[in-house]
């Protein structure tokens, strides 16, 4: 399997506009989540899915963002409309249900919001 | 952090030392996981301790887990230069798997 694999890598674009970031998790495994990492505020759950329900959606900050998840095997993390603030490096990741509980996570997003 | 905080937040010490950085949360968990990241690269994970340990090893990691404080420390010994890099605890629990601020190690030569 190549892993996690998330697209973009990179990102620019300007205040107002939407961005959609896309990901593929690990074929077989149960559980997706999205963060967001900062310097400020470090690395923040956005939300997770298990088989492909959204269980926790508490960490998304506000209504621009939104987050699905039609099938197994893709994932996107929609902002609209896009701010400054909301630069950061977005990582998708995913684990099994069953043993080892250890995520994978994708090399990330950078986005910037101009 | 979401879920807690970890010391230092950075660390430089010479290579072949130890290295310790500690964690705390502040909720139940199922277990407690240690990640790390080279930088502009995404999380690697580490090690894992469950709630019901107290300690693991693994190579030159060692974890520790105390459930009472709500902490754990990570050790790494005889460190290299290849060590260089951020590390994170992650707690995994009903509320999804949320980390720490990390502490930013740097091993010098």
């Amino acid at each position: 399997d190549a892993g996690v694999i998330q697209s973009p890598r990179h990102e620019v674009t300007e205040m107002g506009q939407e961005v959609t970031l896309r990901c593929k998790p690990i074929s077989g495994h149960d559980y997706l989540f999205w963060y967001r990492q900062t310097m400020m505020r470090g690395l923040e759950l956005l939300i997770y899915f298990n088989n492909n329900v959204p269980i926790d959606d508490s960490g998304m900050p506000e209504d621009r963002f939104s987050a699905k998840m039609p099938n197994a095997s893709f994932s996107t993390l929609k902002i609209q409309p896009s701010e400054p603030r909301d630069s950061a490096v977005y990582f998708c990741a995913s684990r099994t249900g069953t043993g080892v509980p250890e995520a994978f996570f994708g090399q990330g997003t950078r986005l910037t919001v101009v | 952090s979401q879920q807690g905080e970890e010391d230092p937040q950075a660390l430089s010490i010479q290579e072949g030392e130890n290295a310790t950085m500690n964690c705390s949360y502040k909720t139940s968990i199922n277990n407690l996981q240690w990640y790390r990241q080279n930088s502009g690269r995404g999380l690697v994970h580490l090690i894992l301790i469950r709630s019901n340990e107290r300690e693991k090893h693994s190579g030159r990691l060692r974890v520790t887990l105390d459930t009472s404080k709500k902490s754990s420390s990570l050790l790494i010994t005889a460190s290299r230069a290849a060590d260089t890099a951020s590390y994170f605890c992650a707690t995994v629990s009903p509320n999804g798997m949320r980390f720490g601020a990390g502490t930013r190690l740097t091993v010098k030569p």
